[in-house]
């Protein structure tokens, strides 16, 4: 079965930084994109940044423009782990982020989901 | 940047009955259409790509169809698990995009 384990959430004052992970088993990691997805509280999902898998021809990222220069999306294909490097927060940041695998077929479309980590931008 | 408008925002059904949700774009994505359940306190699920493909163990009584901007959920006969909130997103183009939901809840 398909593991997304996500970690690194948490409270985090405005300006501040954080990375979140997300290890990936039972699945062929480095093949398939991957993506962050974030929920604010009582609110619908928000695309946030994908990357893209050894399959396609040359790494590339995607970013949401309300976090594009502020968030960085990698992957270490070697150890089965994608992260969300999230810089210079802001209120309106504060949100449960998912990471989420690409569908077979269907890059953006998202057949798997992490747990979910909340992250929380307060003073 | 393609807006998902999903109407109604609320859906008050009982069991058995017949959930029709509406996903309208602001431009064409072709195909590239999915559907997503959510239930409190739960990650979404995947239940539709490409408008009107179900995904991996998901009942038939989910139907997806539609084209181009106009797209629809079908939940043929409603049982107590499908109340949940229903969410539409584009793969078609950057940046990707969500709806914002239908809340398909016990009448």
């Amino acid at each position: 079965e398909v593991q997304l384990l996500q970690s690194g959430g948490g409270l985090v004052q405005p300006g501040g930084s954080l990375r979140l992970s997300c290890e990936a088993s039972e699945f062929a990691f480095p093949t398939y994109a991957m993506t962050w997805v974030r929920q604010a509280p009582g609110k619908g999902l928000e695309w946030v940044s994908s990357i893209t898998s050894i399959s396609d021809s040359g790494l590339r990222t995607y970013y949401a423009d309300s976090v594009k220069g502020r968030f960085t999306i990698s992957r270490d294909n070697s150890k089965n782990i994608l992260y969300l490097q999230i810089n210079s927060l802001r209120a309106e940041d504060t949100a449960v982020y998912y990471c989420a695998r690409g569908s077979r077929g269907a890059n953006y479309v998202f057949d798997s989901w992490g747990q979910g980590v909340l992250v929380t931008v307060s003073s | 940047e393609i807006v998902l408008t999903q109407s109604p925002a609320t859906l008050s059904l009982s069991p058995g009955e017949r959930a029709t949700l509406s996903c309208r774009a602001s431009q064409s994505v072709g195909s590239y259409l999915a559907w997503y359940q959510q239930k409190p306190g739960q990650t979404p699920r995947l239940l539709i790509y490409d408008t009107s493909n179900r995904a991996t163990g998901i009942p038939a009584r989910f139907r997806g169809s539609g084209s181009e901007t106009d797209f629809t959920l079908t939940i043929s006969s409603l049982e107590p698990e499908d109340f949940a909130v229903y969410y539409c997103q584009q793969s078609r183009s950057w940046p990707l995009t969500f709806g914002g939901g239908t809340e398909v809840e016990i009448k």
